[in-house]
């Protein structure tokens, strides 16, 4: 069990649009951060959420926003899609005070 | 920034026979080192990690070793068996931070019967 649950699990957006991502940490996980996997690649960390804010962030643009709710659950915002944005969007969860990062089963992004 | 190389990237056995991974990083300050197993379709499993101020962790079959004088560290799976099929993933904690990890590219490891 992952202890965290994504949505939608599959997606198709066209070029110039927006598309929102969703996470859902079980209790216990107040902190959240998002990757994106392309096809064939490890993760890549775009950003991490603690109390609400954005805490680190990774290489990329500010297309790239996020959000995280009171319940610790986690929104990503990607604006003006780009093909490039095809990949896997992973959200991790994790106490802050444990360190471990699990993994979500991820949503999956084409754009054409 | 850190970097982290891993290799192989693909990796064949015979059931029953060991398999070694092996990963670098280029940041010494580095102190948290986890293993993801992902299987298709599915997001990445952590399967054992292990931290700076200790040098091998074992967990059944699955062993990780680290030196970091020399700033590598290694998954070896004993007695491997074909539901060991799957991409395994090191990867190292950027700036202390455990949230913000760098993956190597992976290693396909495939468990013949």
């Amino acid at each position: 069990d992952a202890g965290v649950t994504q949505s939608p699990t599959h997606l198709i957006k066209t070029r110039g649009q927006q598309v929102t991502l969703r996470c859902s940490p079980k209790s216990g996980h107040d902190t959240v951060s998002w990757y994106q996997q392309a096809l064939g690649q490890g993760p890549q960390f775009i950003f991490q959420y603690y109390e609400e804010e954005e805490r680190q962030r990774g290489n990329f643009p500010d297309r790239f926003s996020g959000h995280q709710f009171p319940n610790y659950s986690s929104e990503l915002n990607v604006n003006a899609l780009l093909l490039g944005d095809s990949a896997l969007y992973l959200c991790a969860v994790g106490g802050s005070n444990t360190g471990e990062l699990f993994f979500g089963e991820g949503s999956r992004l084409t754009v054409l | 920034g850190e970097n982290v190389e891993q290799h192989p990237s693909t990796l064949s056995v015979q059931e029953g026979d060991s398999a070694v991974i092996k990963c670098t990083y280029s940041d010494s300050a580095s102190n948290y080192f986890p293993w993801y197993k992902q299987e298709l379709g599915k997001g990445p499993q952590l399967i054992i990690d292990i931290r700076s101020n200790v040098g091998e962790k074992k967990d059944q079959r699955i062993a990780v070793t680290l030196n970091k004088t020399a700033k590598h560290f290694s998954l070896h799976i004993t007695e491997t068996q074909p539901e060991d099929s799957a991409v395994y993933f090191c990867a190292v904690a950027y700036g202390g931070s455990q949230g913000n990890l760098i993956f190597g590219k992976g290693t396909k490891l495939s468990v013949k019967p």
